[in-house]
């Protein structure tokens, strides 16, 4: 099955600096690459996604990069700020059989203001 | 439009007992998944329902059950909890054939 592995798995900026989180997959089957945050207490949120078609997305500060040949994906947060501090998840989705969102550990991201 | 639901919010059970978790969809939505939340997993996921139908499954034991009614809203059970299955757990409501998944606040069961 799909496995996912996510990098870092804590990570600490400056405010106003940019924070980067590496996500890699198994399957080269994947087709579907969402992120979600998630703030303590809450539920997870979908942020940014990005098909396997496309080679990048941006959405104002976030943008997600897909490497299909070498199997990653990025997250890409510029400009931080406080409210970025939460906990990231990375995913991938396969279709055509056993199809679920396959997810990363997450990673803790904390914006030193 | 409201998003998803789930209730209870909280729980706790003793070793043993079974326990039955509901998830209304955003209305319109007619899939379903769950997943479990563990700080020492992560996010794993459980099963999804469409139509009624559980369409996937993973890989948890026969004592995690699910179900879905015919609008939508589904349910999940545990029985003969044991303390490894304190956890949250989330359910994820999408439009047929839209990859997008919306969560709810999940319901934290702690087994004592």
């Amino acid at each position: 099955g799909e496995n996912v592995e996510q990098h870092p798995s804590t990570l600490s900026v400056q405010e106003g600096d940019s924070a980067v989180i590496k996500c890699t997959y198994s399957d080269s089957a994947s087709n579907y690459f969402p992120w979600y945050k998630q703030e303590l207490g809450k539920r997870p949120q979908l942020i940014i996604d990005i098909r396997s078609n496309v080679g990048e997305k941006k959405d104002q500060r976030i943008a997600v990069t897909l490497n299909k040949t070498a199997k990653h994906f990025s997250l890409h947060i510029t400009e931080t700020q406080p409210e970025d501090s939460a906990v990231y998840f990375c995913a991938a989705w396969r279709d055509f059989g056993n199809e679920k969102l396959t997810f990363g550990t997450g990673t803790r991201l904390t914006i030193i203001p | 439009k409201a998003g998803v639901t789930q209730t209870p919010r909280y729980l706790i059970k003793t070793r043993g007992q079974q326990v039955t978790l509901s998830c209304s969809p955003i209305s319109g939505h007619r899939s379903v998944s769950w997943y479990q939340q563990t700080p020492g997993q992560g996010l794993q996921f459980l099963f999804e329902y469409f139509s009624e139908t559980q369409r996937n499954k993973g890989n948890f034991p026969g004592r995690f059950s699910g179900r879905q009614f015919s609008n939508s809203r589904s349910e999940m059970n545990v029985s003969t909890l044991e303390l490894g299955d304190s956890a949250l757990y989330l359910c994820a409501s999408s439009l047929i054939h839209s990859y997008e998944q919306y969560f709810g606040p999940g319901t934290r069961l702690t087994v004592t």
